[in-house]
């Protein structure tokens, strides 16, 4: 069965530090993957999807980065925090193609202070 | 996607069904209905999905109009642990990888 594996579940971080946020998936292989934020009270934003290794589609611009440097490996990077990127982190994976649901990890909750 | 409109909350006792509706009257003939749940700080959880007829899982049942332009998921036995934001996704089959776009949802309370 498909797994999908977010770390680390909680983080307080000092503003202008840096951050690195990784996302594994298992069972599966060339998976879409996704990650969002969810600011207090919010929806859900898209920051970044991939469709393969080394794909990266950003959707707000802002000082996150995503990389992939695996198949099943997606990681959300930042060289100096802000106040406002404090907020929770979710990764997402879906097969490719067809009418598959998404499946989302058990999120990061990030406190910038 | 076509945009969907759901109600900010909704109160539901324990053991009884919770229908939750949703519209989404610019639907387009490709594009079907998914329900995902968030429960607090937790990533939220696919529910079901369907195109035009009505579907049930072991979770729910979702029910499509015929037009297709207003949907409604079912919960037939709320229980506490049901209580969450559920949000009502409208995306195309064909659709690029990005777009999976979540609105604002339903805060649906499951009370005692």
């Amino acid at each position: 069965s498909q797994t999908i594996h977010q770390w680390p579940a909680t983080l307080v971080q000092p503003v202008g530090s840096p951050l690195s946020l990784e996302c594994t998936v298992e069972g599966t292989s060339n998976p879409n993957l996704y990650w969002y934020r969810q600011a207090a009270g919010r929806g859900l934003q898209l920051l970044f999807y991939s469709v393969g290794i080394g794909q990266i589609s950003s959707e707000v611009p802002q000082n996150l980065s995503a990389s992939r440097p695996q198949d099943r490996q997606f990681i959300l990077s930042s060289k100096k925090l802000l106040l406002s990127d404090s907020g929770f982190y979710l990764c997402a994976w879906r097969r490719t193609g067809g009418d598959y649901g998404y499946t989302f990890g058990s999120g990061t909750r990030l406190t910038v202070v | 996607d076509a945009k969907t409109t759901q109600p900010p909350s909704m109160d539901c006792a324990e053991g009884r069904a919770a229908n939750l509706p949703c519209n989404h009257s610019t639907i387009s003939g490709n594009e079907y209905v998914y329900w995902y749940r968030q429960i607090h700080s937790q990533g939220p959880q696919y529910i079901i999905h369907g195109l035009k007829n009505n579907e049930t899982n072991e979770m729910a049942s979702l029910i499509i109009t015929e037009d297709r332009k207003s949907s409604t998921l079912i919960l037939p036995h709320a229980t506490l642990r049901d209580t969450a934001v559920y949000y009502c996704i409208v995306r195309a089959i064909s659709g690029s990888a990005r777009q999976l776009t979540f609105g604002s949802g339903t805060q649906l309370t499951v009370l005692p």
